[in-house]
């Protein structure tokens, strides 16, 4: 089966900076991506999903990258803010397979 | 409102004791599935189904059994509940196909003793 790998596992920044969480993938025929953010004691939700025929897509400070040569996809976060803080996945494959998460802390 | 929801949210019950966690979703999705989370394992698939009478085994399916009767209803039975299956279990439902947004319940926390 697919086999997805996040890191990293936890990432602290300073409110302002820009943060980066990386995904690799095995399955070379997934071809959807979505990345979730879950709040402290809350379900998660998409915040961004990217296809395998586009290689980036961007929504106000979210974007994320794709490259389907070497499997790996990314999620930048521009101007961090405390309300950012979260556990953030990502998924690949034709049935979603959930990365282990990045415990993403924004200070003030 | 559109909503995925869940029954019962919290429950504590001893090894051995048949429970069922409801899910049901008011959206007309064909695809659901069960998560289970663990700390530092992420979100593990239990079952999936893409439509009614459709089932598959996810990466965790041993202890678990699911039924879709009802495209609207996706139950969760353990049989025979053990301490290993204490976790924060979340129900999602997508539309068409696992290819787009996964709507998530609000999770059920168990605990096996």
């Amino acid at each position: 089966g697919e086999n997805v790998e996040q890191h990293p596992s936890t990432l602290s920044v300073q409110e302002g900076d820009s943060a980066v969480i990386k995904c690799t993938y095995s399955d070379s025929a997934s071809n959807y991506f979505p990345w979730y953010k879950q709040e402290l004691g809350k379900r998660p939700q998409l915040i961004i999903d990217i296809r395998s025929n586009v290689g980036e897509k961007k929504d106000q400070r979210i974007a994320v990258t794709l490259n389907k040569t070497a499997k790996h996809f990314s999620l930048h976060i521009t101007e961090t803010q405390p309300e950012d803080s979260a556990v953030y996945f990502c998924a690949a494959s034709r049935i979603p397979t959930f990365g282990r998460g990045t415990s993403l802390i924004v200070h003030p | 409102e559109a909503q995925v929801t869940q029954n019962p949210r919290y429950l504590i019950t001893v090894t051995g004791k048949k429970l069922t966690v409801t899910c049901s979703q008011n959206m007309n999705h064909e695809y659901m599935s069960w998560y289970r989370q663990d700390p530092g394992l992420g979100l593990r698939q239990i079952y999936y189904s893409m439509n009614v009478e459709v089932t598959d085994k996810g990466d965790v399916p041993e202890g678990y059994k699911v039924s879709r009767k009802e495209k609207r209803n996706f139950p969760l039975i353990l049989e025979s509940p053990s301490p290993n299956q204490t976790s924060l279990y979340f129900c999602a439902s997508s539309s068409g196909s696992p290819h787009n947004e996964q709507f998530f319940g609000p999770g059920t926390r168990l605990t096996v003793l």
